[in-house]
């Protein structure tokens, strides 16, 4: 099994540019979680899917991020434009819910890392 | 809000040692689970304890979990130097399917 993938891996840009991370969940995964890794911050939730439909975005920092989940297989997080306070890890997990009503493992990609000049 | 708070913040031991951290939370949850984080890597699951057990073991790992307390430690035994990570655990909130909470995290060195 392949895993979480996450793309790219590592992402240089200026300020003010437009920043796409991608994500390919585990396949058969219900839920699919992006999370934000800083040393000051620690690990936040910024929005999670299931069934590729939103379910609680109030981790979203502010207009400027916004993610979709268009199939089962694919997610994105845009961030436009981009600050220097963005930088971060930006990490994705998914993970299979059976009820809906309880949590399950979450298995972690490995991270993008991005960094705003 | 952060629902996992974690002590120690960092945990420097001997290769041998046993090490134990400890998570407190703040609502009702539906199970507690710990992760490890290597340098630079995603987190990596480790073990999940369902609000109504006490204890959980695998292999070196052994996880109690207090409800009425709202408190859960991890002990690992006899420590590697390959244990050397950061362990979050995460609670997932009783009426949030799906969603975990993490916490900040214990920085654990073991020394050779």
């Amino acid at each position: 099994d392949a895993g979480v993938i996450q793309s790219p891996r590592h992402e240089v840009t200026e300020m003010g540019q437009e920043v796409t991370l991608r994500c390919k969940p585990i396949s058969g995964h219900d839920y699919l979680f992006w999370y934000r890794q800083t040393m000051m911050r620690g690990l936040e939730l910024l929005i999670y899917f299931n069934n590729n439909v939103p379910i609680d975005d109030s981790g979203m920092p502010e207009d400027r991020f916004s993610a979709k989940m268009p199939n089962a297989s694919f997610s994105t997080l845009k961030i436009q434009p981009s600050e220097p306070r963005d930088s971060a890890v930006y990490f994705c997990a998914s993970s299979f819910v059976r009820s809906g009503v309880y949590q399950e493992t979450q298995y972690f990609g490995p991270g993008t890392r991005l960094l705003v000049l | 809000s952060q629902q996992g708070e974690e002590d120690p913040q960092a945990l420097s031991i001997q290769e041998g040692e046993n090490a134990t951290m400890n998570c407190s939370y703040k609502t009702s949850i539906n199970n507690l689970q710990w992760y490890r984080q290597n340098s630079g890597r995603g987190l990596v699951h480790l073990i999940l304890i369902r609000s109504n057990e006490r204890e959980k073991h695998s292999g070196r790992l052994r996880v109690t979990l207090d409800t009425s307390k709202k408190s859960s430690s991890l002990l690992i035994t006899a420590s590697r130097a390959a244990d050397t990570a950061s362990y979050f655990c995460a609670t997932g909130p009783y009426n949030q399917g799906g969603k975990l909470i993490f916490g900040q995290g214990t920085e654990l060195s073991v020394k050779p």
